[in-house]
């Protein structure tokens, strides 16, 4: 069946480091991939997708670039802030429009 | 244009009892999904409506249930209650199926169900 395995947190960096977060997919057929961001007491927010083999989404400095040889669609920023602190969701969309996502990534940027 | 709305926002039940939570999805978006989230299982798809009909459903015990209206408003009903259904309930909605953008969700800001 699909799913979607991300890296487990808590991932802790100072403002300004490189972020990194790994995605990995099982699906069948091409499905679309997405990241999602949570602050504390709201619902998901859509950050980022890509519905093709080496597409590369990217949103406020974030990217992720569809790796189907791999099966990879990990989150990169290159200079995170304070402000990024959240959890953050991998999910993919298979072509019936089901939706399956990571257990999820909490991450906090100290100053 | 305003979001996606849930209401209430936060829920307290008792064991046995049912409750029903009410989704209001963005203008012009016609299909409504819901998910359960909690700290151990993560995000965990319960249905899809979409013109009143359920398109999927995920992996749950018939007490879970839903239905669409005809204005897009979606409303999920749990039954007999039990303490692991305390979770945040959100919903997400999605343009009609066949839109080029058919498969970009955006979420409500959940409803939180405690079950005591």
């Amino acid at each position: 069946g699909n799913s979607v395995t991300q890296m487990e947190g808590p991932v802790t960096l100072s403002e300004e480091a490189f972020l990194t977060i790994n995605c990995t997919y099982t699906a069948t057929g091409y499905p679309s991939l997405f990241w999602y961001v949570q602050y504390p007491g709201e619902g998901l927010q859509l950050l980022l997708k890509a519905t093709k083999a080496d597409d590369k989404g990217s949103n406020k400095g974030f990217e992720a670039t569809y790796r189907k040889e791999t099966t990879s669609f990990h989150l990169e920023k290159g200079s995170v802030q304070v402000s990024d602190s959240a959890v953050y969701f991998c999910a993919l969309s298979d072509s019936g429009n089901q939706f399956y996502f990571g257990t999820g990534t909490s991450l906090t940027v100290i100053p | 244009k305003a979001g996606v709305t849930q209401t209430p926002r936060y829920l307290i039940k008792t064991r046995g009892q049912q409750v029903t939570l009410s989704c209001s999805p963005i203008s012009g978006h016609r299909s409504v999904s819901w998910y359960q989230q909690t700290p151990g299982q993560g995000l965990q798809f319960l249905f899809e409506y979409f013109s009143e009909t359920q398109r999927n459903k995920g992996n749950f015990p018939g007490r879970f249930s839903g239905r669409q209206f005809s204005n897009s408003r979606s409303e999920m009903n749990v039954s007999t209650l039990e303490l692991g259904d305390s979770a945040l309930y959100l919903c997400a909605s999605s343009l009609s199926p066949g839109t080029s953008a058919e498969n970009e969700q955006y979420f409500g800001p959940g409803t939180r169900l405690t079950v005591t």
